[in-house]
C-alpha cells in the first residue's frame, strides 16, 4: 500500500509560518487532502485537493503538491493552530491511506 | 448544522461485541459514501471501513475484515459498524466521517467515540 511520511514535530514561532511536510512516492500524482486534529473535538478538513481551502478556513492555510512532496504551509501561525495534522491520500488499498501526523507546536 | 455523531462505544472483554452508530443531520445523508477511521490512543489515524450511498457497496481494512461489518439506514440517517470478535489492538477512538465523491476526502467528522477493548 502507497506510504505517507511525516514529520513527528513542528515548532514555531508566533506569527511566522510553519511548513509541513508529507512525503511520499510520486505524490505528486495524487490529490492530498489535510486534517486537523484537536483532543476532544472533531477533526477538521483545512486543506483538499492538494490546495484548495474549504469554506471557513483562513486564507492562512495554504498547500502545495509536486514530486514526491506535499506541503501545508500555515502563515501567521497562532496558538490556536496547535493540532496534530496528518495528510490523506486514496490509494486502492486501503481507500485511504494518512501520514503518520504532526504535533505542531507554537511557542 | 451538518453534524455527525458517534455513539455506542465502552469498555468491551476480548472475544466480544459492540455496535457503534453514527448518527447524521443536516445533509442529504444517502448522496454520500461514508467512512470510519479510528485513533489508537497516541497514535495515528487508520482507515476502517467504507460504505456507499445505497449501502451497495462496503470495503474494509485487513486488519478488520472478517470481524467488522458496516452498514446504514438512510430512512434514519444512521451509519453502523458491528464490531466482533474484539481483540486489544481495536482499542481506539472511532470516527465517522462524509466522504466527498470522486477525490475521496472526509469533508465532515464526528468527535469519535471510544472503544476499550480489555478484560
Amino acid at each position: 500500500s502507497f506510504e505517507l511520511t511525516q514529520p513527528l514535530s513542528v515548532s514555531v514561532a508566533p506569527g511566522q509560518t510553519a511548513r509541513i511536510i508529507c512525503e511520499g512516492n510520486n505524490i505528486g500524482d495524487k490529490n492530498v487532502h489535510w486534517y486537523q486534529l484537536k483532543p476532544g473535538q472533531a477533526p477538521v478538513l483545512v486543506i483538499y485537493r492538494d490546495d484548495r481551502r474549504p469554506s471557513g478556513i483562513p486564507e492562512r492555510f495554504s498547500g502545495s503538491n509536486s514530486g514526491n512532496t506535499a506541503t501545508l504551509t500555515i502563515s501567521r501561525a497562532q496558538g490556536g493552530d496547535e493540532a496534530d495534522y496528518y495528510c490523506q491520500v486514496w490509494d486502492i488499498n486501503p481507500t485511504a491511506v494518512f501520514g503518520g501526523g504532526t504535533k505542531l507546536t507554537v511557542l | 448544522e451538518v453534524q455527525l455523531v458517534e455513539s455506542g462505544g465502552g469498555l468491551v472483554q476480548p472475544g466480544g461485541s459492540r455496535r457503534l452508530s453514527c448518527a447524521a443531520s443536516g445533509f442529504s445523508f444517502s448522496d454520500h459514501w461514508m467512512y470510519w477511521v479510528r485513533q489508537a490512543s497516541g497514535k495515528g489515524l487508520i482507515w476502517v471501513s467504507r460504505i456507499s450511498g445505497d449501502g451497495g457497496a462496503t470495503s474494509y481494512a485487513d486488519s478488520v475484515k472478517g470481524r467488522f461489518t458496516i452498514s446504514r439506514d438512510n430512512a434514519k440517517n444512521t451509519l453502523y459498524l458491528e464490531m466482533n470478535s474484539l481483540r486489544a489492538e481495536d482499542t481506539a477512538l472511532y470516527f465517522c466521517a462524509r466522504v466527498q465523491a470522486y477525490y475521496y476526502y472526509m469533508d465532515v467528522w464526528g468527535k469519535g467515540t471510544t472503544v476499550t477493548v480489555s478484560s
